[in-house]
């Protein structure tokens, strides 16, 4: 069975730092992984979804990175605004379209 | 992106009655609907698969009679709980996938947060 880990479980980080959030799973045979957004209370917002031939993706300050063979992605956020705050989730998806979801890193950014 | 939206947002009910939650696609078709529930400070996990037209999958430990799953057209799923009671309290997310640019991508519902008192 999948399982998927993030690390750190909570991070609180001044503003405008630059911070890495980590994501491990043990299944390599992964379709893709999708990195999310959730705000207290509501629900998801796709923030990057990377493919399994793909290495990265981009979108604005954030940059999600995959390593299929070690079971690791990573994203990063630059330059840190207040706004960012809300918990970040990873997904890996298996060819079978089951998510697997990460246990989340629930972020603070200090204005 | 492809928008998918719940209903209620929020639900309080009395324990023994039973509740349902409406999972719509609203700009595609969806033939696979997933529910999640997600506990407080716990990640999601996935209850069930609906596929339209046929009969849900349900994961293990997930029991089909208390939750009741019925995808009846390519853009509506609902989640009925039957005979809630207090431990039945959680966030229910829905996701469907659409099929768009040669790939296959969940879109997630905003949730709906079931209270049973």
């Amino acid at each position: 069975k999948q399982e998927v880990t993030q690390i750190p479980a909570a991070l609180s980080v001044p503003e405008g730092e630059n911070l890495v959030l980590n994501c491990s799973f043990t299944d390599s045979a992964i379709y893709n992984l999708q990195w999310f957004r959730q705000d207290p209370g509501k629900g998801l917002t796709s923030l990057l979804l990377i493919q399994s031939s793909q290495r990265e993706q981009t979108s604005g300050r954030l940059n999600a990175s995959l390593d299929k063979s070690s079971g690791r992605s990573t994203l990063y956020i630059a330059a840190s605004q207040p706004g960012d705050s809300a918990t970040y989730l990873c997904a890996v998806r298996r060819v079978g379209n089951q998510f697997y979801f990460g246990t989340g890193t629930s972020l603070t950014v200090i204005p | 992106g492809a928008v998918v939206s719940q209903h209620p947002s929020w639900v309080i009910c009395k324990s023994g009655t039973s509740v349902k939650i409406e999972c719509r696609s609203l700009d595609f078709q969806a033939t696979t609907m997933f529910w999640y529930r997600q506990f407080p400070k716990q990640s999601l996990m996935l209850m069930a698969t609906s596929n339209e037209g046929s009969k849900a999958t349900y994961e293990q430990g997930v029991e089909k009679d208390k939750f009741l799953i019925n995808h009846a057209s390519l853009t509506l799923s609902t989640l009925t709980v039957t005979s809630a009671h207090p431990e039945d309290s959680s966030f229910y997310i829905c996701s469907a996938r659409d099929f768009a640019g040669g790939t296959y991508e969940q879109f997630f519902g905003p949730g709906t947060r079931l209270t049973v008192l």
